[in-house]
């Protein structure tokens, strides 16, 4: 059974600093990693995706970067605003059932303090 | 369109009640899926449709009774359930796949979620 883990849980940082937020996951045999934002009791917003093949995605200030084999991602997040604050999701994603079948990490909360 | 929209947002409902939630999208997308997030816990798939036809159901209790009327929509039937089942019901769409893939990103696109609440 996949089991993802994202290290820290929680993180807490003065505007403009430079992060980098971890997941792993146990089976490599993955189709995709996906990264998500969540702001408190709402839904979920895509950040980035990577497929298998890929090495990292980047999208304005976020970096993704997914090492298959070792079972890992990270998302490194430039320039930390407050707006940043949210919980961050990474999902691991397999192909079955016609659908692209999510698996979700544990999560880290990050605070961005002004 | 880039959006999915579920509706009620909030749903307060006893343990004899029956409702249901509903999830709408038109990106074209012919996978949905159920997930259920309880409070500071990651979301837990509950329910994959893929061309209208329930592809994966993740052992899920059948006082939660999913249906794909249409491409467009998804709804899930709720009848006697358990304060427990209190929790964020998240509705996502994406491409669907066929084989080893559609070559597609199949990113998946939640809607906001219903809250529920059962008394």
């Amino acid at each position: 059974k996949q089991e993802v883990t994202q290290i820290p849980a929680a993180l807490s940082v003065p505007e403009g600093e430079n992060l980098v937020l971890n997941c792993s996951f146990t089976d490599s045999a993955i189709y995709n990693l996906q990264w998500f934002r969540q702001d408190p009791g709402k839904g979920l917003t895509s950040l980035l995706l990577i497929q298998s093949s890929q090495r990292e995605q980047t999208s304005g200030r976020l970096n993704a970067s997914l090492d298959k084999s070792s079972g890992r991602s990270t998302l490194y997040i430039a320039a930390s605003q407050p707006g940043d604050s949210a919980t961050y999701l990474c999902a691991v994603g397999i192909l079955t059932g016609g659908g692209n079948k999510l698996t979700f990490g544990t999560g880290t909360q990050l605070k961005v303090e002004l | 369109d880039t959006e999915v929209t579920q509706t009620p947002k909030h749903l307060v409902m006893g343990m004899t009640n029956k409702k249901s939630l509903k999830c709408e999208q038109h990106m074209g997308h012919r996978a949905m899926y159920w997930y259920k997030q309880k409070a500071k816990k990651p979301p837990e798939l509950m329910f994959v449709y893929s061309y209208e036809k329930l592809s994966i159901n993740e052992s899920v209790p059948s006082r939660f009774s999913p249906e794909c009327p249409n491409s467009s929509l998804l709804n899930l039937h709720l009848h006697a359930l358990q304060p427990e089942d209190s929790a964020l019901y998240l509705c996502a769409s994406s491409q669907a796949t066929s084989g080893q893939g559609a070559g597609g990103a199949n990113v998946l696109t939640f809607g906001a979620g219903s809250r529920l609440t059962v008394l």
